[in-house]
C-alpha cells in the first residue's frame, strides 16, 4: 500500500532559524513526491517536486527538500524562516501503482515566531 | 488566466438533499481530479479524470459521482448529502505525465446538518 507519513503535526521556530518539516513515504516502484503549502483559508499551492536526479530539489519561495531512498524520506527544508512562511505544508506522493492516484500525508502547521 | 475555480466556496445542505460541486479550469490540462480535506488526515482523493469522458475511483470514492463531458469542467455530485461528507472539497488539474504537479482550486466548504 502507499502512503505518506508527516510524523509532526506542528513545527514552531523562530525567525530566522533554519527549519525542518518531516515526510516519509511507502510506495512501490520509484517514487514522484511533491510538498505543497496552504495558506489559511485557501487552496494548496505547490512548492517544489522530485522526480529523478539531484537529492537536493530547489523549490519556490528559498524552500529545498532533500530525498534520500534509504531512509524514504523527503523532509523539507530551508535555512532562515521568515514569519510569513507560517502555513500547513503537506507532502505527497504518487501511486507507485497507478500514476494518476496521489496519496497527501496529514499535514504539519508550521509556526514561525518573530 | 484564472487558472482553477470552484463554485460555491460554501455551502449548507441537509441530510438526503443532492448538490453539485462546480470546477472549471482554463489551463487545458488533460488531468482533473477531486480531494476533501478533513482536519488530521490530509487530502483524501475522490476521483480523477484524465480526459474528457474518462474518470475513475480514488480512495474514497463513495457518496460521490463525477462526468467530464468537456477539457474545462470537472464537477462532483452529491447524491444523497450525509453528515460524513461535512469537509472542505478541493479541486485540482494538471499537465498528463509524472513529472507534472498539480493546481489546486480555492475550495468549498460544505457543512451537511
Amino acid at each position: 500500500a502507499q502512503s505518506v507519513a508527516q510524523p509532526e503535526d506542528q513545527v514552531n521556530v523562530a525567525e530566522g532559524n533554519p527549519l525542518t518539516v518531516k515526510c516519509t513515504y511507502s510506495v512501490s516502484g520509484n517514487p514522484y513526491l511533491f510538498w505543497y503549502v496552504q495558506y489559511p483559508n485557501r487552496g494548496l499551492q505547490f512548492l517544489l517536486k522530485y522526480i529523478t536526479g539531484d537529492n537536493l530539489v530547489k523549490g519556490s519561495y528559498g524552500f529545498e527538500a532533500e530525498f534520500n531512498k534509504s531512509q524514504t524520506s523527503f523532509h523539507l527544508k530551508k535555512p532562515s524562516a521568515l514569519v510569513s512562511d507560517s502555513a500547513l505544508y503537506f507532502c505527497a506522493v504518487r501511486d507507485g501503482d497507478n500514476f494518476n492516484k496521489f496519496y497527501f500525508g496529514s499535514g504539519t502547521k508550521l509556526n514561525v515566531k518573530p | 488566466n484564472a487558472g482553477v475555480t470552484q463554485t460555491p466556496k460554501f455551502q449548507v445542505l441537509k441530510t438526503g438533499q443532492s448538490m453539485t460541486l462546480q470546477c472549471a479550469q482554463d489551463m487545458n490540462h488533460e488531468y482533473m481530479s477531486w480531494y476533501r480535506q478533513d482536519p488530521g488526515m490530509g487530502l483524501r482523493l475522490i476521483h480523477y479524470s484524465v480526459g474528457a469522458g474518462i474518470t475513475d475511483q480514488g480512495e474514497v470514492p463513495n457518496g460521490y459521482n463525477v462526468s467530464r463531458s468537456t477539457t474545462e469542467d470537472f464537477p462532483l455530485r452529491l447524491l444523497s448529502a450525509a453528515p460524513s461528507q461535512t469537509s472542505v472539497y478541493f479541486c485540482a488539474s494538471s499537465q498528463t505525465g509524472i513529472w507534472y504537479e498539480q493546481y489546486f482550486g480555492p475550495g468549498t466548504r460544505l457543512t451537511v446538518t
